[in-house]
């Protein structure tokens, strides 16, 4: 059973139009983490919650955002997609930053 | 900072065959936590193996092992019986026993397993 979900799997977006990737987790894990894959490269990191902290890295976009209402789910938040922004996008968890769990991952496509 | 390196950006191996993946890491650090990390192209990342870099004693799991020079800074992969099933991506990744949180992955070698 998959613990770390992620929908949609695949995600179509109009330049510019926002757009909210979701990921929810059954593990109970305090960390969660947002990557940004694009093809044939390593996962990025974009920030994570380690509790209710949130944690930016340095050369993040100000157009991603994230939100976590709970425990369970976190959001990232594409606020004016551009060309550039179309990649896979991973979610992860971790127990206190240790071993990460990985989910499927959505592919953005805009358009 | 942490840099995590593989050269050997794709790799074939032949069915039944074992094959090496390379890893080196740059760090100053002496405590922190090793991974290499399967990427198949449903591409969900799953955890293949860990080394704590405190042990000397080179992780196994079933077809799995690595070959941990900590010395060398060095952290291979290797392969035995390829399965048409282990064609992915794989990528090495580090952790810093201290920081926690980050986790820095190498640039990842395709594997491709010919029938």
């Amino acid at each position: 059973d998959a613990m770390v979900i992620q929908n949609p799997r695949y995600q179509v977006t109009q330049f510019g139009k926002p757009v909210t990737l979701s990921c929810s987790q059954t593990l109970n894990h305090n960390v969660m983490y947002w990557y940004q894959q694009k093809s044939s490269q390593a996962p990025k990191l974009l920030f994570h919650y380690y509790d209710k902290d949130f944690n930016n890295e340095a050369d993040t976009p100000d157009n991603f955002q994230s939100r976590r209402p709970n425990t369970s789910f976190c959001f990232l938040d594409i606020r004016s997609p551009g060309l550039g922004d179309a990649a896979m996008y991973l979610c992860a968890t971790s127990r206190d930053g240790r071993t990460r769990s990985f989910g499927s991952g959505t592919r953005l496509t805009v358009v | 900072a942490q840099t995590v390196t593989q050269s050997q950006p794709e790799m074939s191996v032949q069915e039944a065959e074992t094959v090496t993946l390379s890893c080196t890491y740059d760090t100053s650090e002496s405590d922190y936590y090793l991974f290499w990390y399967k990427q198949p192209p449903s591409r969900q990342m799953i955890l293949v193996i860990r080394q704590e870099a405190y042990k000397q004693q080179n992780a196994t799991e079933n077809r799995f092992s690595v070959n941990f020079q900590k010395a060398a800074k060095s952290f291979s992969l290797k392969i035995s019986d390829s399965q048409l099933g282990d064609a992915a991506m794989y990528f090495c990744a580090y952790r810093s026993a201290n920081a926690g949180n980050m986790l820095t992955f190498g640039g990842g070698t395709r594997l491709m397993v010919k029938p």
